[in-house]
């Protein structure tokens, strides 16, 4: 699977678009961008997934580069509740259980 | 909702002591998880099973095992706990789909000490 490299940590303003960046300079053609989020004291949570095209859903957008070394995830209006550490993951998608490899993440910090 | 559950939120044991951590889903999920979170070092998998009785190993193995008896019960296990086994442990569990979404559904943890 290919590797991703995050910012350890980012500050977002109460309101403001929060723009979480992902660098996975060597993914390969067959492999999705996956972002996952974890608040302090609970398990993991899917936020949302994408190939080439860009993705929205309830939650946030998904913003892939053409070349796809690079990705944005972006939480058009934080909150405080938004505050957790954001995974991005690279993928094959496969037909049988595969593991997803979390690296150490983005820790977002909303603030008022 | 889905749901998956972990039998304790925080367990204190002894070194050398038979531990065993159980996680219940209840979505009929064939994959389950076993992971535990470290500072700095992230979530990493220990092992991780598609179907019952069946298991794989993850990145991390050494000083653990599980079962799968029944679908919706994956239990991890730790023969002889040890000191650096002190950890977060997070199990989660995921359907199998035909274009294989790798939506997993995490439970809350257990916070494992070994004193």
């Amino acid at each position: 699977d290919a590797k991703t490299t995050q910012p350890t940590s980012m500050d977002c303003a109460e309101g403001r678009a929060a723009n979480l960046p992902c660098n996975h300079s060597t993914i390969s053609g067959n492999e999705y961008v996956y972002w996952y989020r974890q608040i302090h004291s609970q398990g993991p949570q899917y936020i949302i997934h994408g190939l080439k095209n860009n993705e929205t859903n309830e939650m946030a957008s998904l913003i892939i580069t053409e070349d796809r070394k690079s990705s944005t995830l972006i939480l058009p209006h934080a909150t405080l509740r938004d505050t957790a550490v954001y995974y991005c993951i690279v993928r094959v998608q496969a037909g049988t259980a595969s593991k997803l490899t979390f690296g150490t993440g983005t820790r977002l910090q909303v603030t008022l | 909702d889905v749901k998956v559950t972990q039998s304790s939120r925080y367990l204190v044991k002894r070194t050398g002591e038979k531990v065993f951590l159980e996680c219940v889903q209840d979505m009929d999920h064939e994959n389950m998880f076993w992971y535990r979170q470290d500072p700095g070092l992230g979530l990493r998998l220990i092992y991780f099973s598609y179907d019952v009785k069946m298991k794989e190993k993850g990145d991390i193995p050494e000083g653990y095992s599980v079962s799968r008896e029944k679908k919706e019960r994956f239990s991890l296990i730790l023969e002889s706990a040890s000191t650096n086994q002190t950890s977060m442990y997070l199990c989660a569990s995921m359907p199998y789909l035909a274009d294989g979404l790798y939506e997993q559904y995490f439970g809350p943890g257990t916070r494992l000490t070994v004193t």
